[in-house]
């Protein structure tokens, strides 16, 4: 089966701990995406991936950091510089640049920081 | 920047027909328009995408009038199951802040 794979589904951290969110697709590709969705809202583009070993800030970057040095994985690690962590994070791809190709999402893994 | 503005929620019974607009004033000459539903605590799913007029696909059309700066979701005859969050996206990365459907026995 071909898909997004994201790890752990659920995460619990002490403040002041960075945490690495794990993304995997075996759908062959080229862009990735994070979000971030707190209660209620809607999606925010943490970070994007067009190819490998390239990545692009979003709209809400600060505190988040990725790498993408495989075509299958975009692992995003929360620092501790990340003001409020706690929330719901999905990861995305698809098979180009274009906006005219459909996301395909992952389950997401919630992040809770105490 | 193409900001959308949705509904916040909408209500509906078994059985009727459901149409969800979204505004998007400024949006792009290359952006598509993607709606998508959501579940809680799962990720979205894609539905449909059009550019311009009308887009049918199994479960759903898709309404964009010439000018584009709205476009409109209709689900025919909804179930229980269709009770979810409905995102519009405009361009690549910008969804709107989604609407709550809540369909009604």
């Amino acid at each position: 089966d071909g898909g997004i794979t994201q790890s752990p589904k659920y995460l619990f951290r002490k403040e002041g701990q960075n945490v690495t969110l794990s993304c995997e697709q075996n759908l062959n590709h080229d862009a990735m995406y994070w979000y971030r969705q707190d209660p209620g809202q809607g999606l925010r583009l943490i970070y994007y991936s067009q190819i490998v070993n390239d990545f692009q800030k979003g709209d809400i970057a600060e505190g988040y950091s990725v790498s993408r040095e495989k075509k299958e994985s975009f692992p995003l690690t929360v620092t501790s510089a990340q003001k409020n962590p706690t929330a719901f994070y999905l990861c995305a791809s698809t098979p180009g640049q274009g906006g005219f190709y459909e996301q395909y999402f992952g389950p997401g893994t919630r992040l809770t920081v105490t | 920047l193409a900001k959308t503005t949705q509904p916040i929620s909408m209500d509906s019974y078994e059985g009727q027909e459901v149409n969800i607009t979204c505004s998007h004033n400024n949006i792009a000459t290359n952006d598509y328009i993607t709606w998508y539903q959501q579940f809680p605590s799962q990720g979205p799913r894609f539905i449909i995408q059009g550019y311009k007029t009308k887009v049918t696909n199994e479960v759903a059309s898709l309404f964009i009038p010439a000018d584009r700066k709205s476009s409109t979701l209709s689900l025919p005859r909804v179930s229980l199951s269709d009770t979810a969050v409905y995102y519009c996206l405009v361009g690549k990365f910008y969804f709107g802040s989604g609407t709550k459907l809540n369909v009604k026995p």
